[in-house]
């Protein structure tokens, strides 16, 4: 059975920094693009951050670029999210995510089909 | 930034009633163009990418269509479970980008 679980997650003040961890379970990151996706309280999915299978190709949301850093450890089955300078406007529970099918050349990843629980972040005073 | 506008808002249907949910693109997203079904407290389930492929155990009674700019998303028969929020979502165009939404209530 497919698994993600995160940890991570807390409350930091702004300016703070924290590393949210996702580790797969049932199958192997090393084939699949992998996601960060977060959702605000009351609000509509945003999508942070993908990375490819291999870890070559990654991509950040404007909102949180140079201050968040996708990445993975494929021998750990395990993803990452660096955030360093949150600020009050990151607070939302982020979920990492998995793709729905295989990586291969040429694909570009963005349809997450397994979930992780979520981990609630909390950026305050 | 590729915008996704759902419609409408809010649906009020009874079960087994038919649900009609639309999404429409601000450019073409050829068929990159997921649904998600998400309900409170739990993370959004994938029912569709690529416009139709339906994703793993997802019931015969969601269906998913659509290219370009306008997309359907329909359930045939609404069972108690489906009352739900809708998201549709392209991978087009980084930044991938999610509608806003539609919030399918019991009647």
């Amino acid at each position: 059975e497919v698994q993600l679980v995160e940890s991570g997650g807390g409350l930091v003040q702004p300016g703070g920094s924290l590393r949210l961890s996702c580790v797969g379970y049932g199958f192997s990151i090393s084939d699949f693009w992998m996601h960060w996706v977060r959702q605000s309280p009351g609000k509509g999915p945003v999508w942070v951050s993908r990375i490819k299978s291999d870890g070559t190709i990654t991509s950040i949301a404007d909102s949180v670029k140079g201050r968040f850093t996708i990445s993975r450890d494929n021998a750990k089955n395990t993803l990452f999210l660096q955030m360093n300078g949150l600020r009050v406007e990151d607070t939302a529970v982020y979920y990492c995510a998995r793709e729905v099918r295989y990586d291969s050349r040429n694909y570009y990843g963005g349809a997450a089909a397994y979930w992780g629980q979520g981990t609630l972040v909390t950026v305050s005073s | 930034e590729i915008v996704l506008t759902q419609s409408p808002a809010t649906l009020s249907l009874s079960p087994g009633d038919r649900a009609t949910l639309s999404c429409r693109a601000s450019q073409s997203v050829n068929t990159y163009l997921a649904w998600y079904q998400q309900k409170p407290g739990q993370a959004p389930r994938l029912l569709f990418y690529d416009a139709s492929n339906r994703a793993s155990d997802i019931p015969a009674r969601f269906s998913g269509s659509g290219s370009g700019t306008d997309f359907t998303l329909t359930i045939s028969g609404l069972e108690p479970e489906d009352f739900a929020f809708y998201y549709c979502q392209q991978r087009s165009n980084w930044p991938l980008t999610f509608g806003g939404g539609t919030r399918v209530e019991i009647k």
